[in-house]
């Protein structure tokens, strides 16, 4: 299996753009996560799906962001408009049914 | 909230010499992540354990769900083991979203 497969890898975009990022996560696995790494505030949990279905979004920071699962094999993670405060790194993971995680390589996101 | 707590932050060690990184948390949980991240790099889940002691080569982690304490061993550290060592907790297994430790940068010198 390729594991959790994201893309971008890198993207720079001006303030106010709009900013889509895309996750496959491992075929056969029932949870997917997006978390965000920042120097300040290091690994925090965006929102997470269980079998598509949103579970938790409260870590999601305001409303320009939006996440979706529309099938088992593809999760969006949306910014509209971006801040610069959004630039970090942006992880995907996903699981089987509470097992180990497996994360994807991240998108780096520099919003200027 | 459960409150994760690392120690050291930072740790410089010769090659060769036992390392070992601290996990502390606030509430119970129903499993404990070790992940590694290389500098740029991904993140790779080392263990996932809920008790005792898993080993994985050089690698040995922890439990002690009484006292909320985890530890990450490395033996025989080599330059390679150089990375952010970070330590996770899910209240349901990883079922749930994890919270994370600030990390524990490891440099390991020749």
């Amino acid at each position: 299996d390729a594991g959790v497969i994201q893309s971008p890898r890198h993207e720079v975009t001006e303030m106010g753009q709009e900013v889509t990022l895309r996750c496959k996560p491992i075929s056969g696995h029932n949870s997917l996560f997006w978390y965000r790494q920042t120097m300040m505030r290091g690994l925090e949990l965006l929102i997470y799906f269980n079998n598509n279905v949103p579970i938790d979004d409260s870590g999601m920071p305001e409303d320009r962001f939006s996440a979706k699962m529309p099938n088992a094999s593809f999760s969006t993670l949306k910014i509209q408009p971006s801040e610069p405060r959004d630039s970090a790194v942006y992880f995907c993971a996903s699981s089987f049914i509470a097992g180990e995680l497996f994360f994807g390589e991240g998108s780096r996101l520099t919003v200027l | 909230k459960n409150e994760v707590e690392q120690s050291p932050q930072n740790l410089t060690a010769q090659e060769g010499e036992f390392i070992t990184i601290n996990c502390s948390y606030s509430v119970g949980i129903s499993a404990l992540h070790w992940l590694q991240q290389h500098p740029g790099g991904g993140i790779v889940s080392l263990f996932m354990l809920s008790s005792g002691k898993k080993k994985h080569g050089r690698l040995i982690a922890t439990i002690n769900i009484q006292e909320k304490h985890s530890s990450l061993h490395i033996t025989a550290s080599h330059p390679r083991d150089s990375a952010v060592y970070i330590c996770a907790v899910s209240s349901r297994g990883g079922a749930d979203g994890l919270t994370f430790g600030k990390g524990t940068h490891l440099i390991i010198q020749p």
